[in-house]
C-alpha cells in the first residue's frame, strides 16, 4: 500500500538555524498537510496546501514557517530561525479527495538545542 | 470547540477483553474518523463513518454514530497487546479538510 514518507526521522538543530523537513506524499493525492505534536500534547494543525498554494493555516504557522512543493513529488516545511519551542514531532499528511481519510507519515522528530 | 472529545482519557484492559471508547463533538459534521497513534509514531486511519451512517465495521472494529446526540463510539473486540495506543476521533468542518484532534483515549492492553 502506498505510504507517506518523511525524512529525516530525527533532526537535531541549533537554535536560530533554519531547518527543512521533507515529505513525499502519496503520488495521486492532491491535498497536503503539516501537523505538529509537542511532547505530551495534542496533535495540532499547521497548514494545508492544495493546487500549489496554502489553503488554510493556523495561528501557529507564522512568518517563521513556509511550505513548498518544489517538484511533483516532494512537499517541504521550512522553519527559519528555529526556537526551543519548535521542538516537536512534525507530521505530514496527504489525501486524494475531499471527505477521504488523510494518510500520515511517521513524522520527523525535531529537537532544537 | 470544533474538536472531538474522547472519553475515557485512559483505559486499561486485559488481552481478549473488549474496549469501548466514546467521542462527543459540538457542531454538524460530514463524517467522523477514528485514528490510532502508537507511542512516538504517526497516525493511522482506522475507519470513516459518514453522517448518514449509523454503524460501520472493519475487522475487530465497530464504530457507531449518533448525530442527534453528536456522539460516536469505537469498539475494539477481542483486544490484543498490539492494540495498545492512543485513539482519536476526528471531524472535518470545512472544505480545506484540516483535522482537529482532541487528547484521545490512551488504551493499554495487558497480555
Amino acid at each position: 500500500e502506498p505510504e507517506v514518507t518523511q525524512t529525516p526521522s530525527h533532526q537535531v538543530t541549533q537554535m536560530g538555524q533554519e531547518v527543512i523537513l521533507r515529505c513525499v506524499p502519496i503520488s495521486n493525492h492532491l491535498y497536503f498537510y503539516w501537523y505538529r505534536q509537542i511532547l505530551g500534547q495534542k496533535v495540532e494543525f499547521l497548514v494545508s496546501f492544495y493546487n500549489n498554494e496554502i489553503s488554510e493555516k493556523s495561528e501557529i504557522f507564522d512568518d517563521q514557517f513556509s511550505v513548498e512543493r518544489p517538484d511533483g513529488s516532494n512537499f517541504t516545511l521550512k522553519i527559519r530561525s528555529t526556537k526551543l519551542e519548535d521542538s516537536a514531532m512534525y507530521f505530514c499528511a496527504s489525501r486524494e479527495f475531499l471527505n477521504q481519510p488523510q494518510h500520515f507519515g511517521d513524522g520527523t522528530r525535531l529537537s532544537i538545542l | 470547540s470544533q474538536q472531538g472529545e474522547e472519553d475515557p482519557q485512559a483505559l486499561s484492559i486485559q488481552e481478549g477483553e473488549n474496549a469501548t471508547m466514546n467521542c462527543s463533538y459540538k457542531t454538524s459534521i460530514n463524517n467522523l474518523q477514528w485514528y490510532r497513534q502508537n507511542s512516538g509514531r504517526g497516525l493511522v486511519h482506522l475507519i470513516l463513518i459518514r453522517s448518514n451512517e449509523r454503524e460501520k465495521h472493519s475487522g475487530r472494529l465497530r464504530v457507531t454514530l449518533d448525530t442527534s446526540k453528536k456522539s460516536s463510539s469505537l469498539l475494539i473486540t477481542a483486544s490484543r497487546a498490539a492494540d495498545t495506543a492512543s485513539y482519536f476521533c476526528v471531524t472535518i468542518f470545512n472544505q480545506g479538510g484540516k483535522l482537529i484532534f482532541g487528547q484521545g483515549t490512551e488504551l493499554s492492553v495487558k497480555p
